[in-house]
């Protein structure tokens, strides 16, 4: 059991440009969430994955973001045509279904200039 | 739309000092809540969790009640250590089924001074 990953740790952008972002869960967990925490905040929830489907959103996920879970492994986060409000660091986290204790990886700090 | 507040925003005390963080919620429609610990820059580590037929959890110097009727939930820390300095954030979450999003507070930040 290694925890939640995630990559890159860091990622400088400038506004307009694509990024993705990667969550590698806990083996064998099959739920997975993705939150966005900016400086002085609590985390707030984007959306959520149980193995590949992702059943719930927020309203925060824009339409210039989407996340995936292709094979209820692994997910990506993709932000579209970034702005300067989108720089925040955005936080994995993932649970076995008979727990609900959720398990965070060390986030990746997203910077749009 | 459910709301978490915690307070103090921050908080400063001598090594040794025996102290409680709160956190109060809008809506007493809760599944649990939990504690969370986060050290700067960094990701959250699970500190307790407390489902919402339970009145408190402990872990070690650590102890969380709940008490829902009135929307109200305690951490206290029993003998602080340099150690424990980071950002404490409660969390809820909600009752309706399948949604297992969790509300965050924005956190007490703590210092224990050597």
């Amino acid at each position: 059991d290694t925890g939640v990953s995630q990559d890159p740790r860091h990622k400088i952008t400038k506004r307009g440009q694509n990024v993705t972002f990667r969550c590698d869960p806990i083996s064998e967990h099959n739920r997975l969430y993705w939150y966005r925490q900016t400086l002085g905040q609590g985390p707030e929830f984007l959306t959520y994955f149980q193995n590949e489907a992702q059943l719930e959103k927020s309203r925060l996920l824009s339409d210039r973001f989407s996340a995936e879970r292709p094979k209820g492994s692994f997910s990506t986060l993709e932000i579209q045509r970034t702005e300067q409000g989108d720089s925040a660091m955005y936080l994995c986290a993932s649970s076995p279904f008979y727990q609900e204790t959720q398990y965070f990886g060390p986030g990746t700090r997203l910077l749009v200039l | 739309k459910q709301e978490v507040t915690q307070i103090p925003a921050a908080l400063s005390v001598p090594e040794g000092e025996n102290l409680v963080l709160n956190c109060s919620f809008t809506d007493s429609a809760i599944y649990n809540l939990q504690w969370f610990r986060q050290d700067p820059g960094k990701g959250l580590t699970s500190l307790l969790l407390i489902q919402s037929s339970q009145r408190e959890q402990t872990s070690g110097r650590l102890n969380a009640s709940l008490d829902k009727s009135s929307g109200r939930s305690t951490l206290y820390i029993a003998a602080s250590q340099p150690g424990d300095s980071a950002t404490y954030l409660c969390a809820v979450g909600l009752t309706d089924t399948g949604r297992r999003a969790l509300t965050f507070g924005s956190g007490t930040r703590l210092q224990v001074q050597p």
